[in-house]
């Protein structure tokens, strides 16, 4: 099925711990974003690229990083995994560069750190 | 500062009946809103929106009302199915931040048979 493709689905790491989360989407989309969500709260947005080549910080980018390897692949890296990064992490893409199209969402990569 | 609110964190509604749910913005440049439904152990799924120049869109089951002077929006759904039941998620974009969504906290829906 066409549609935005999160890896992996679950993992655990011990504090200072360093990890990739890879997102990959298949409907030649434009736009790419990562959210955190917690619980009892919203989706929050963590970076986002409007484009390949182009990376803006979201709502909370402190102690991530990202990288929008090509118009299909946009990747998270924790470079030091702390206890508040226990979440789970949403990828999302969007097809126009401008307009009103939804955003459509990967299943989550569930991360719990120690 | 929370920019979209879902006050309601649960509503529980009859198979059948029509279930509310209502969401609430502060930030007068959102100009684009969305409903985005989610399960449990999924990533939210796109539902419907509306754009700032309407005040009604209509797909199936499911209505958005939006009222610009109260920044209040809501979703009905009608009639309520079992299947329905998931958490129901607000969020809202404007143009001029580059097309951000801003989501609210979320009501969880509960149709009982």
């Amino acid at each position: 099925n066409a549609g935005v493709t999160q890896t992996p689905k679950f993992q655990v790491l011990k504090t200072g711990q360093s990890m990739t989360l890879q997102c990959a989407q298949d409907m030649n989309h434009n736009s790419m974003y990562w959210y955190r969500q917690d619980p009892g709260m919203g989706l929050r947005l963590i970076y986002y690229s409007a484009s390949e080549g182009t990376t803006d910080k979201g709502e909370v980018p402190n102690g991530y990083n990202v990288s929008r390897l090509n118009k299909r692949e946009f990747s998270l890296r924790l470079e030091s995994a702390a206890p508040s990064q226990t979440s789970v992490y949403f990828c999302a893409s969007r097809g126009v560069l401008r307009g009103n199209q939804p955003q459509h969402f990967g299943d989550g990569t569930r991360l719990s750190i120690l | 500062d929370q920019q979209v609110k879902q006050n309601s964190p649960s509503l529980s509604v009859q198979e059948g009946r029509i279930s509310i749910l209502n969401c609430d913005y502060t930030n007068s440049m959102f100009d684009y809103f969305l409903w985005y439904k989610k399960y449990p152990a999924e990533g939210p799924t796109f539902l419907i929106s509306i754009s700032s120049i309407k005040d009604k869109n209509e797909d199936g089951r499911f209505t958005v009302f939006l009222n610009k002077s109260a920044k209040h929006l809501s979703l009905h759904i009608v009639p309520s199915q079992p299947g329905d039941s998931a958490v129901y998620f607000c969020a809202a974009s404007a143009e001029s931040s580059g097309d951000k969504l801003t989501f609210g906290t979320g009501t969880r829906l509960a149709v009982r048979p």
